[in-house]
């Protein structure tokens, strides 16, 4: 176990609507990132937060957007959702100066 | 071309053979190699990690990075059914830290039967 959570489980959603997936990691984890994998694919790099601030971001657009929390939770915001962000959707947290320990993901469907 | 390439097979091997997954990159920039594996419809598990060339084992299974050819593999030894599951392999570009962004390969899934 990582100790790195992640809700909901999957959800289901229509084009158009927003969703907010929803990540907790370990005490002390300061940094967290979140990955789109679509199916037969690898993750894609979304974006990544330290300590509160963004810190570097994948070619993903702006309608997808971020928070972390001082409580080490963080959030993913995707607006305007469209057919192709169907993906599993994994947050990844680090405590200092050690790897990325991945969460069991969202399975985001967009009808 | 991407950054990081990697064979999707999918990979059948039986029981107790030794496997051997790779991957291929682009950038002689990149610093911090991982291996990942991932059972199905669950989130991607760290199996190993390294920053230099050479060997690195740990139990039956071995990392490699050749940084002159850009060249990365695993090797299973004695692999057994539970092995089986979608590798990836993943690199993180020079500057970040091993805590940077990580750039996957597709990932290639392997089928150990009894």
């Amino acid at each position: 176990e990582t100790g790195v959570t992640q809700s909901p489980t999957h959800l289901i959603k229509t084009r158009g609507q927003q969703v907010t997936l929803r990540c907790s990691s370990q005490s002390g984890h300061n940094t967290v990132s979140w990955y789109q994998q679509a199916l037969g694919q690898g993750p894609q790099f979304i974006f990544q937060y330290y300590r509160e601030e963004e810190n570097g971001r994948g070619n993903f657009p702006p309608r997808f957007s971020g928070l972390q929390f001082p409580n080490y939770s963080s959030e993913l915001n995707v607006n305007a959702l469209e057919l192709d962000d169907s993906a599993l959707y994994l947050c990844a947290s680090s405590p200092p100066g050690d790897t990325q320990y991945f969460g069991p993901g969202t399975r985001l469907t967009v009808l | 071309q991407k950054e990081v390439e990697q064979d999707p097979g999918p990979l059948s091997v039986p029981e107790g053979a030794i496997v051997s997954l790779n991957c291929t990159y682009s950038n002689s920039a990149f610093q911090y190699f991982m291996w990942y594996r991932q059972y199905s419809r669950k989130g991607p598990e760290l199996l190993m990690y390294t920053y230099s060339s050479g060997n690195k084992e740990d139990g039956r299974f071995t990392a490699q990075v050749d940084k002159s050819s850009k060249y990365i593999s695993l090797f299973i030894r004695d692999s057994q059914p539970s092995d089986s599951a979608t590798y990836l392999c993943a690199i993180v570009p020079h500057g970040s830290g091993n805590t940077g962004k990580l750039i996957f390969g597709q990932g290639t899934t392997l089928q150990v039967k009894p």
